[in-house]
């Protein structure tokens, strides 16, 4: 049972919009920084944003970040069939004195 | 660029040890903190470990408490983890990954979250 919550899936069609939500508490979400990641397993997982909402350079702007209370959600818009993936969101917790991650979010683009 | 190569994973027998080597290269090594995620089969990303810039501060997932150690050595830009008394359930693939954080207090950065990774090395724990 991981400490942050990601729905397993979620679809959508290409050149549609999808968002994943990461659900936690005032430990880790409510009082610290989100970031999400991308991975494709047996390839390296990739940043995607970090500080709850920036983009790292070659990022493009389809990727969106938010955070509210003890939530955090990923956007995503222009669905490729390339964005196929697993979607992870992560904080610190400071109760646990640990990184913390949620279970992953398998995005299917149909 | 920057680049993080694991190495020294394999097959082990449960109760015996490995040790697991990150090579670092592209960037100032002794200026991040650094870390080990693992993903077991089927699973999802899981947190290892965590050691500050200058090791002033080291950090363990609660599974791994009292058995893994990580370290680094800045002058030869490596990263490692000592794994001892492994369980099946430490098959994995473990990565290490480079932080970037600038929320820092004396105790916790914020902010963390990890910009560069590497590759990933199977570690498989089997009789």
């Amino acid at each position: 049972q991981s400490v942050l919550t990601q729905p397993p899936s979620v679809s959508a069609a290409p050149g549609q919009k999808v968002t994943i939500s990461c659900s936690g508490s005032s430990s880790n979400i409510g009082n610290n920084y989100v970031s999400w990641y991308h991975h494709v397993p047996g390839t390296a997982p990739k940043l995607l944003i970090y500080d709850n909402d920036e983009r790292p350079s070659g990022i493009p702007d389809r990727f969106s970040g938010s955070k509210s209370g003890t939530s955090a959600t990923l956007g995503i818009t222009g669905l490729q069939t390339g964005d196929e993936a697993d979607y992870y969101c992560g904080t610190w917790d400071s109760s646990l004195s640990a990184v913390v991650f949620g279970g992953g979010t398998k995005l299917t683009v149909l | 660029q920057v680049q993080l190569v694991e190495s020294g994973g394999g097959v082990v027998q449960p109760g015996r040890s490995l040790r697991l080597s990150c090579a670092a290269s592209g960037f100032t090594f002794s200026r991040h903190g650094m870390h080990w995620v693992r993903q077991g089969p089927g699973k999802g990303l899981e947190w290892v470990a965590g050691i500050w810039y200058d090791e002033s501060n080291i950090y363990y997932g609660d599974s791994v408490k009292g058995r893994f150690t990580i370290s680094r050595d800045n002058s030869g830009k490596m990263l490692y983890l000592q794994m001892n008394s492994l369980r099946t359930e430490d098959t994995a693939v473990y990565s290490c990954a480079r932080e970037t954080s600038l929320h820092c207090t004396t105790t916790f950065c914020s902010d963390i979250h990890f910009d560069y990774w590497g590759q990933g090395i199977l570690v498989t724990v089997s009789s």
